[in-house]
This record gives structure tokens, sequence and C-alpha cells, in this order.
């Protein structure tokens, strides 16, 4: 399995700084054939379901706000709030869909 | 746009099997276009894919719950299924049906997501 590692497990920002989100794949989930990273981000707020925000690495889902922003290729990746709001106080999972699914520990935001 | 619905029964008693169904509306579960997933979440830890179903039965299985997990679809309901046997405490856990897309395959990113069924394992 391709075992995903977040850091920090949890982050302090103040309202309208930037957060930013990191995640490392112990294998490259770049796939060469189509030159796509393998690689999803999720919000998730107490008692919801995960919602989807990035895939392929740096793509915004529909209706996700365009502060919202997914960087990084093969093993080392980002996920960038650039200006917290404080409804993005949630918990957010990075995930490799390049073989069979794992998620990170996950990265607790909160508002300092 | 497809909604998916979990139901079964929250307690289940160890070393008994859990037994959960997802319900697809806004879809049909028959389509060639979707796999259909199953994802679980303990209380307050992380994610942990549990297995993916295509149309035609073929199952794909988190190799660390393969020896226990069973997944299964009926079209005729428009719903589909998983089974967890000889179930412990560490099985209690959310438990989410999602559709995994994307890759075209079992593995995907997983969106929608049904709102989640907590299933605890005690007697």
């Amino acid at each position: 399995d391709i075992v995903m590692t977040q850091s920090p497990d949890s982050l302090a920002v103040s309202l309208g700084e930037r957060a930013t989100f990191n995640c490392k794949s112990s294998q490259s989930v770049l796939y060469s054939s189509n030159n796509k990273n393998y690689l999803a981000w999720y919000q998730q707020k107490p008692g919801q379901p995960p919602h989807l925000l990035i895939y392929w690495a740096s793509t915004r889902e529909s209706g996700v706000p365009d502060r919202f922003s997914g960087g990084g290729s093969g093993t080392d990746f980002t996920l960038t709030i650039s200006s917290l709001q404080a409804e993005d106080v949630a918990v957010y999972y990075c995930q490799q869909y390049y073989s069979t699914p794992t998620f990170g520990q996950g990265t607790r935001l909160e508002i300092k | 746009q497809v909604q998916l619905q979990e139901s079964g029964p929250g307690l289940v008693q160890p070393s008994q099997t859990l037994s959960l169904t997802c319900t697809v509306s806004g879809g049909s579960i028959n389509s060639s276009s979707y796999y259909w997933g199953w994802i679980r979440q303990p209380p307050g830890k992380g994610l942990e894919w549990v297995g993916s179903i295509f149309y035609g039965g073929t199952t794909y299985l988190n190799p660390s719950l393969k020896s226990r997990v069973s997944m299964s679809a009926d079209p005729s309901k428009n719903q589909f299924s998983l089974k967890l046997t000889s179930v412990t405490a560490a099985d209690t856990a959310v438990y989410y049906c999602g559709i995994p897309r994307g890759s075209g395959s079992y593995s995907g990113w997983f969106d929608p997501w049904g709102q989640g069924i907590r299933v605890t394992v005690s007697s």
C-alpha cells in the first residue's frame, strides 16, 4: 500500500491569513503515461462526510471557492487556503488513487 | 445528480456479521459508468477504504479486510451492500458509501458520499 503522511497534525491560522497543508506519499503517484498525479484533497466538518475539494492534485472541484488551491507532484503535495475564512475550520485529508486508495491521517485546522 | 444513502443496524455484537446497504438515487447501479465503494472512519480517526464493486459484480477489497469482507449489488433495488464478518470493537466506525471517480476503475477520488451510518460493535 502507498502510505500517505500529512503534516502538521494540527494548524492554527488567523482569519484572512494563509493556511498550508502538506501531504507526502511513500511512492510517486504520478502516472507517467498521462502525466497526472493521482491525488485528491477533502474537507471534513464534524458530523459530515468528507467533501471533495481538489483532484488530479490541482483541479478544483466545481463550486469550491478559489481560495483553495492544490499543488505538488510525484510524492510531495500541498493544499493552500489563501485567505482563511471561519467556515474553513475542519479536518483536511489527502488521498491517493494511483493504486488501492489510501488516505492521510488528516490535519486539523483551527482559528488562531 | 447521484445520491447515496446508507442503512443498516447501528449496533452489532462481537463475532457477528455487520451488514450494510447503500441505496442509490439519481442513477442506475447497473451503469457501466460507475464503480461503487465503501469507506469507513473509526471514531476520532482517519478514513479507510473498505472496497469497491463494479456493476457486473466484480469486487475490489482492501487487502487488510479481504478475508472478512464481501460486497454485492442488487439492481432490482438499485442498492449495493457490504458484509463484514467476525466483527470486533476495532470495526466500530462510521461507514460511508461513495463513488470512486476519475480513474475509470475501482480506485479514484470519492464523490459523492453518503451521509454515513455509525456502527458500534458491542455486546
